[in-house]
């Protein structure tokens, strides 16, 4: 069965950078898109960004644009989100997700990224 | 855009519920997707492509709806049910959820 476990959250002061990495087994890694998806606290799901199966094509969310790189390694089996000029309105969990027909079909446990000084 | 409603229903165990889903602009029910998500927990598919189930999904849950009005259907809830929904576009934006609560 497909799994994904996100790693590299924690603490970051406002300004700062983060780069978040997603884990995948039991799956074709480079026949996939894959998205991040963000929540914040008590709020509800936002997408962030989505990479195609080569890495040549990336769509992000607007808010998060020229900040933020999402990138993959197939070799590797691993997403990355590379978040630069943190604000405090990035703090949330951070999700990676596959995609299949037009949905995300597996999704790891998220990694709490918080932007606080 | 798209605008879920209401935000809230407090329901009882047994009950049938309709969730709805509404886009800004004409899609094709192929990039709309239903999810569940619980407290603690990671999302989960419930519908794509606007009425088919994902792989271990109850029958209690069904999709529909074409154009720019979308429906998510649970024709019994359990307790396992009361949760947070969400709808999708493309894989990409998402509803504002509807939260179902036991009354």
């Amino acid at each position: 069965e497909a799994q994904l476990e996100e790693s590299g959250g924690g603490l970051v002061q406002p300004g700062g950078s983060l780069r978040l990495s997603c884990a995948v087994s039991g799956f074709t890694f480079s026949n996939y898109w894959m998205n991040w998806v963000r929540q914040a606290p008590g709020k509800g799901l936002e997408w962030v960004a989505s990479i195609n199966q080569d890495g040549s094509e990336n769509y992000y969310v607007g808010s998060v644009k020229g900040r933020f790189t999402i990138s993959r390694d197939n070799a590797k089996n691993s997403l990355y989100l590379q978040m630069n000029s943190l604000r405090a309105e990035d703090t949330a969990v951070y999700y990676c997700a596959r995609s299949r027909d037009n949905a995300n079909d597996y999704w790891g446990q998220g990694t709490l990224v918080t932007v606080s000084s | 855009e798209l605008t879920q409603s209401p935000g809230t229903l407090s329901l009882s165990p047994g009950e049938r519920t309709t969730l709805s889903c509404r886009t800004s602009q004409t899609i094709s029910s192929t990039y709309l997707a239903w999810y569940q998500q619980k407290p603690g927990q990671a999302p989960r598919v419930l519908i794509y492509g606007a009425s088919s189930r994902a792989a271990g999904i109850p029958d209690r849950f069904s999709g529909s709806g074409s154009g720019t009005d979308f429906t998510l259907t649970i024709s019994r809830l359990e307790p396992e049910d009361f949760a947070v929904y969400y709808c999708q576009y493309r894989g990409g934006s998402f509803g504002g959820g509807t939260k179902v609560e036991i009354k």
